[in-house]
């Protein structure tokens, strides 16, 4: 298993102002994900973040409206930008500790409001 | 088509009766299976996984896998008040490893 904190837990944010999620694993892992939960959906998966390289994105999701960066084995940073209260919704970042068993292990989310 | 398809309840059950939940996917080639359970305002958390045909029992769960059929379930003996929630089943692509997951389950346990 894995702890995994995340920051902030939740935030109301104005349109048009960028936010940036915070993700600390308490071990190394090679993968990191970041997935988006809409009120009342099930989880998206956002895009895929390895150390030392870029983030591979999802098809609907853009680096230039979630950059990602993942400076290290142990953290990464998910930054929502340009907001809209389209963007409004619970975001998540998870590992998989084990490596190859598709086992995830999810943060305690971020809850984004956007007025 | 979904690639995983979930019916979204609310599945309702008796305290003590037996829950049963179902999922398929699209992909023929997937290879790992998983049930997430999410209580309302918190983050899944995993309960079980399984990768071959069959059965997978821990403790009240039960999962089941049936590749040909595309489906895999999760059954939840003994239901308790406490396992009321949303059960999310999530799949992982043959192609790579990242997860695809369901709309989930919402299931009531009623005392």
């Amino acid at each position: 298993s894995a702890v995994i904190s995340q920051k902030p837990s939740r935030d109301i944010c104005q349109r048009g102002t960028s936010l940036t999620i915070q993700c600390q694993v308490d071990s190394q892992v090679t993968m990191m994900f970041w997935y988006r939960q809409q009120p009342g959906q099930s989880l998206t998966l956002i895009a895929t973040a390895n150390q030392g390289s870029e983030a591979t994105y999802e098809s609907g999701f853009v680096i230039d409206k979630f950059p990602i960066s993942r400076p290290n084995l142990t953290f990464s940073t998910l930054t929502v930008s340009n907001m809209s209260p389209e963007d409004s919704s619970i975001y998540l970042c998870s590992v998989e500790p084990g490596a190859n068993t598709g086992e995830l292990f999810f943060g305690e989310g971020s809850r984004l409001t956007v007025l | 088509q979904k690639e995983v398809e979930q019916n979204s309840g609310p599945l309702s059950v008796p305290e003590g009766a037996i829950a049963s939940l179902n999922c398929t996917y699209s992909d023929r080639g997937s290879q790992s299976f998983f049930w997430y359970r999410q209580y309302s305002g918190k983050s899944p958390e995993l309960i079980m996984s399984i990768y071959s045909n069959g059965d997978k029992e821990d403790g009240r769960f039960t999962a089941q896998l049936n590749k040909a059929s595309q489906y895999v379930s999760l059954l939840i003996r003994d239901s308790q008040p406490s396992d009321s929630a949303t059960y999310l089943c999530a799949v992982t692509r043959s192609n790579n490893n990242d997860m695809r997951f369901g709309a989930g389950t919402r299931l009531t346990v009623k005392p």
